[in-house]
């Protein structure tokens, strides 16, 4: 029953090698978003897509760019990964309610982490 | 821009005990959603309760109550009757923004 998934759970990288993660949804909904979340720290939004129109946040380094190639598919790209970027990526859906105003409750996958050797 | 605050960074409660964890925020936005989620070691974030700004009572899911105060822009959670599974990292989050977190102790 599994609403949100991502793949792979755990992942394991070099320094500058590309990664890819990937987020699954069955809930239909129109929002996907990407976190980056370090150790004891707040999850911080990197981007979220709206059906197809991609929103980046002002401070989302340019080594992270997503894709969704359609409402249930989402991935996180990491072009070269530095050490500063090991941490919990989490994917999370929502709909948008209020005539597009407001976001409605998210739901989280559970998450990969990465590690950069 | 919103803000969340969540000034406790950790908690210790006893078993079968009452708990609230603290959340104030800040919005310029007339509507607005409030939520708070738990986190535990595993790392998933699992969704609790939700207050919407215009609802006219407090938001309550089972063992957890929400005592929110507009006039004072404080959400904060209440956890009634404390069990060893609420140890966990728990979030305050308006919209895409979230609080710092407050890591929850329940002692046998």
């Amino acid at each position: 029953d599994a609403m949100v998934i991502q793949n792979p759970r755990y992942q394991v990288t070099q320094f500058g090698k590309p990664v890819t993660l990937s987020c699954s949804q069955t809930l239909n909904h129109n929002v996907m978003y990407w976190y980056q979340q370090k150790s004891s720290q707040a999850p911080k939004l990197l981007f979220h897509y709206y059906d197809k129109d991609f929103n980046n946040e002002a401070d989302t380094p340019d080594n992270f760019q997503s894709r969704r190639p359609n409402t249930s598919f989402c991935f996180l790209d990491i072009r070269s990964p530095g050490l500063g970027d090991a941490a919990m990526y989490l994917c999370a859906t929502s709909r948008v309610v209020a005539g597009g105003l407001r976001t409605d409750t998210q739901y989280f996958g559970p998450g990969t982490r990465l590690t950069v050797l | 821009a919103q803000k969340i605050t969540q000034t406790q960074p950790g908690m210790f409660v006893q078993e079968k005990e009452a708990v609230t964890l603290d959340c104030t925020y800040d919005t310029s936005d007339p509507s607005y959603g409030l939520f708070w989620y738990k986190q535990p070691s595993s790392g998933e974030m699992i969704f609790l309760i939700y207050q919407g700004s215009y609802d006219q009572q407090n938001a309550t899911e089972g063992r957890y109550s929400l005592n929110f105060q507009k006039a004072r822009k404080s959400a904060n959670l209440v956890i009634s009757a404390s069990q060893l599974g609420d140890s966990a990292m728990y979030f305050c989050a308006m919209q895409l923004t979230f609080g710092s977190g407050t890591q929850l102790t329940v002692l046998p």
